[in-house]
């Protein structure tokens, strides 16, 4: 089975602190995206990387960044957290190709 | 404009009613792939299904089916005999071939079943 691993389930940040977000997959693929989930809003796409230090911006990437420097790991960075980020951020990997992504279980984020 | 729509915020039920959850498409590629993922209360989504544009037969899996209907751009979701583990938000999600790597997902509806 797929596993995507996300470091954190809870997180609480102080406005303006950089946090680092980590997500590990274990099936070698090659599409890994990082998702933002508010209510009503479904899932938005943040970022997405399609191989190791490459990335492409997704729907909302202003104050995000992202960082892939292995092909398991893929990492997003609030650079100066606002309470505006406070949110569930959803990382997924996918196989290259058309085939359905696997979730990691999420991150809830609190920005105070 | 919204690419996958779910109109239906929230449903709830009593265990073993049938229910079905709605999602309309739009797209203009004739190739295109059409998902549902479940998302319980622990959070993480669950794959449930996968169809790509060119596969009209509808699909049963136990107690889940999909109508999957071009002329309507819709791709339904029905959980016969409801279980209270069916609790939890489901999504429709669209990737299209101008951009596979891409997916639209809808706004979710939470499914509420009660014993």
């Amino acid at each position: 089975d797929v596993k995507v691993t996300q470091s954190s389930r809870y997180l609480v940040k102080r406005t303006g602190e950089k946090v680092f977000l980590e997500c590990v997959q274990d099936m070698d693929h090659e599409n890994m995206f990082w998702y933002r989930q508010d209510p009503g809003l479904g899932l938005r796409l943040i970022y997405f990387s399609y191989d190791v230090k490459m990335k492409e911006k997704g729907d909302i990437p202003e104050g995000y960044s992202v960082s892939r420097e292995k092909k398991e790991r893929f990492s997003l960075i609030l650079e100066s957290a606002s309470t505006n980020q406070t949110s569930m951020y959803l990382c997924a990997s996918r196989q290259q190709g058309v085939t359905e992504a696997f979730f990691g279980q999420g991150t809830r984020l609190t920005v105070v | 404009a919204q690419k996958v729509t779910q109109a239906q915020t929230e449903i709830s039920v009593v265990e073993k009613e049938d229910v079905t959850l709605d999602c309309v498409y739009e797209t203009r590629d004739t190739t295109y792939y059409l998902f549902w993922y479940k998302q319980p209360p622990s959070g993480e989504l669950v794959f449930l299904i996968r169809r790509n544009s060119f596969d009209e037969q509808n699909e049963i899996s136990g107690r889940y089916s999909w109508n999957f209907q071009k002329s309507t751009s819709s791709f339904n979701f029905t959980i016969t005999a409801s279980q209270v583990v069916d609790s939890a938000v489901y999504f429709c999600a669209l990737s299209e071939a101008r951009n596979f790597n891409k997916f639209y997902f809808g706004s979710g509806t939470k499914l509420n079943v009660k014993p």
